[in-house]
């Protein structure tokens, strides 16, 4: 079964607004990652933030983790039209900890449009 | 630096025919992982290699086997395959610092 659920399922905005994803998970975590996939193209990683963060930076992105309410969000600024792509969240499948980070339940993603 | 390289990279089988889907990985990872995506489903884990030598389980195994060839290679098996494996699939290493590769997928469909 899946953990991790987004929202919305589909976002479109303008090129240089911000763009904001959520995410719902269900069971305790040590950590939530965000991935960005381009149409036919693999997954590629953009952020880990660890269960005892409550926020983390990357460039332009900015992700929260709230672990009393099971969610996070990942925040866009600025966006370019490059950033249109599905984005997805994934936290650790079956038991919390261990070193196989890969081993993960994904949501079935936010597609973000950007129109230039 | 090639990252994680799947091959083929699409492939048309008829039902009952078996194939093996290749992945090698040359950053040096112990963890690798084979998923599957589907339309409006996400990624979902078949098999995954912790380690060189072993092979554990995912959420969605039945139909496949795996074998982990030595450390760079993990490779996934269709013995008899169905309709119903159609789909992407995608092979991943992971590193200790929390970050998965994936590969560019392989695309497959089962008639």
């Amino acid at each position: 079964s899946q953990q991790g659920e987004e929202d919305p399922q589909a976002l479109s905005i303008q090129e240089g607004e911000n763009a904001t994803m959520n995410c719902s998970y269900k069971t305790s975590i040590n950590n939530l990652q965000w991935y960005r996939q381009n149409s036919g193209r693999g997954l590629v990683h953009l952020i880990l933030i660890r269960s005892n963060e409550r926020e983390k930076h990357s460039g332009r992105l900015r992700v929260t983790l709230d672990t009393s309410k099971k969610s996070s969000s990942l925040l866009i600024t600025a966006s370019r039209a490059a950033d249109t792509a599905s984005y997805f969240c994934a936290t650790p499948l079956g038991k919390a900890g261990g070193t196989s980070y890969g081993k993960l339940t994904f949501g079935q993603g936010t597609i973000l449009t950007v129109h230039p | 630096n090639a990252g994680v390289t799947q091959t083929p990279k699409f492939q048309v089988l008829k039902t009952g025919q078996s194939m093996t889907l290749q992945c090698a990985q040359d950053m040096n990872h112990n963890s690798m992982y084979w998923y599957r995506q589907d339309p409006g489903m996400g990624l979902r884990l078949i098999y995954y290699s912790a380690s060189e030598g072993t092979t554990d389980k995912g959420e969605v195994p039945n139909g496949y086997n795996v074998s982990r060839l030595n450390k760079r290679e993990f490779s996934l098996r269709l013995e008899s395959a169905a309709p119903s494996q159609t789909s992407v699939y995608f092979c991943a290493s992971s590193d200790l610092r929390g970050e998965a590769f994936f590969g560019q997928g392989t695309r497959l469909t089962v008639v």
